[in-house]
């Protein structure tokens, strides 16, 4: 098991805004880092799956960035709307099984 | 195509009594994996299968808890003597098989609340 962390621990937004928040991980024997997007009532939804140091990927207004060498991501939501309203978990992966954060609900205001 | 479907979504029973939770990964998948989320708490591993075998069971967090896969398909987790504690979300995913940088598509889970 790995310890990931995510912070902060929730955060509300006004409609229009950008924001951003951090996942940290172990740096040593990293293999991949997964960004999910968790709504209630829902099935956690695949953002991205990170490998590469400096890799940045987007998905529409969200994107994120990597860094294996200090062991952190950075998710962003540009403009944020209330539909992105939901918990965002980051995972490391350990050979094939998932190591959690705590997540960041992120709650936005229209 | 269809996604992971878990079943039932809500399963209310009392204490001490068996339960069992259904998944049904996506087509062709090899990979299986079992999570839950207790209250107050992050996702945690269960349980790998990888085809019909578990070659890590290490996240079963009691001999209560066990879990079978067949067909390479369908996954049955089922939990004896339900305890309080048990109370989470029981999730399922899968992937395609195993590799790591592979997506792991959830279900909606399985909340589990023993009385």
């Amino acid at each position: 098991i790995l310890n990931v962390e995510q912070s902060p621990q929730s955060l509300h937004v006004q409609e229009g805004d950008s924001t951003n928040f951090t996942c940290s991980f172990p740096s040593s024997n990293f293999y991949a880092l997964h960004w999910y997007r968790w709504e209630t009532a829902k099935s956690p939804e695949a953002l991205f799956v990170m490998t590469l140091n400096g890799d940045e990927k987007k998905k529409g207004r969200i994107s994120a960035t990597l860094n294996t060498k200090e062991g952190y991501s950075y998710l962003y939501i540009k403009g944020s709307q209330p539909e992105d309203s939901a918990t965002y978990l980051c995972a490391s992966l350990n050979d094939y099984k998932l190591s959690f954060g705590a997540g960041t609900t992120v709650t936005v205001r229209a | 195509g269809a996604g992971v479907s878990q079943s039932p979504s809500n399963k209310v029973t009392e204490k001490g009594k068996d339960v069992e939770l259904r998944c049904d990964p996506i087509s062709g998948h090899t990979a299986l994996y079992w999570y839950r989320q207790s209250l107050g708490q992050g996702l945690e591993f269960l349980i790998y299968f990888q085809g019909n075998s578990a070659p890590d069971k290490s996240g079963l967090p009691s001999d209560r808890f066990s879990a079978e896969r067949t067909g390479g398909s369908v996954s049955t987790l089922t939990i004896q003597r339900t305890q309080q504690e048990d109370s989470a979300v029981y999730l399922c995913a899968s992937s395609a098989s195993g590799g790591r940088g592979e997506t792991q598509y959830f279900g909606p889970g399985t909340r589990l609340l023993v009385l």
